[in-house]
């Protein structure tokens, strides 16, 4: 069956850097594109990242463009995102979540979800 | 990147049918066919119920539709059970391969 393990997530003071991962397995990781999604109780989820099946294409939430990097390692099924310049809303549950669609098909919809790696911002 | 608007709660009794509506703008929910629903109930990851609109995957019970008119897209759950009581978003495909989501909507089963 499909998984997803996040990992990596933490306390960080504002301006610092993470860098989290997900582990996949139960699928042809190589074959689907994958997306970041956080949860904060304040305003629900936000889609913050995509990366393509093949890794050449990758887009960002405005909130997070040129602080945030995803990338991806087909040979190891590791999905990252690396978090750079943090501010404290950035707080946050960061799920990695499975693209439904298949490989230059993508259908934006998340078909499968990890438990989330959760982030805090602070000083 | 706008988030998509959604009621902060919605409540029907049980075996009643309650809808849950999605309004976004001609450049996101409008102008696409790539609308899902999300179920996530308190400490749990979010549960895709529905996908393209109208689409229900596979072990998702056919109590719970979707539909879309112009910018507003709506989902349906049919005869209210207990455990449909959870939090619901939506998200649309916004163009430039940018998703975005719905502020969710509060499910309370009175």
């Amino acid at each position: 069956q499909v998984q997803l393990v996040e990992s990596g997530g933490g306390v960080v003071q504002p301006g610092r850097s993470l860098r989290l991962s997900c582990a996949a397995s139960g699928f042809t990781f190589s074959s689907y594109g994958m997306h970041w999604v956080r949860h904060t109780p304040g305003k629900g989820l936000e889609w913050v990242a995509v990366i393509s099946y093949d890794g050449s294409t990758k887009d960002y939430a405005d909130s997070v463009k040129g602080r945030f990097a995803i990338s991806r390692e087909n040979s190891k099924n590791t999905l990252y995102l690396q978090v750079n310049s943090l501010r404290a809303e950035d707080t946050a549950l960061y799920y990695c979540a499975k693209e439904g669609g298949w490989q230059w098909l993508p259908k934006y919809y998340f078909d499968y979800w990890g438990r989330g790696t959760l982030v805090t911002v602070s000083s | 990147q706008s988030a998509l608007t959604q009621p902060p709660s919605a409540s029907g009794s049980p075996g009643q049918s309650v809808t849950i509506s999605c309004t976004g703008t001609s450049s996101d929910v409008g102008a696409y066919n790539f609308v899902s629903w999300y179920q996530q109930h308190p400490g749990k990851a979010p549960k895709l119920m529905i996908y393209e609109v109208t689409k229900r995957p596979s072990g998702v019970p056919d109590r719970f539709s979707g539909s879309k008119s112009g910018n507003t897209a709506s989902l349906t759950v049919s005869g209210l059970q207990a455990e449909d009581e959870a939090d619901y978003y939506c998200s649309s495909y916004a163009g430039s391969n940018i998703v975005v989501f719905g502020g969710g909507t509060k499910l309370t089963v009175l």
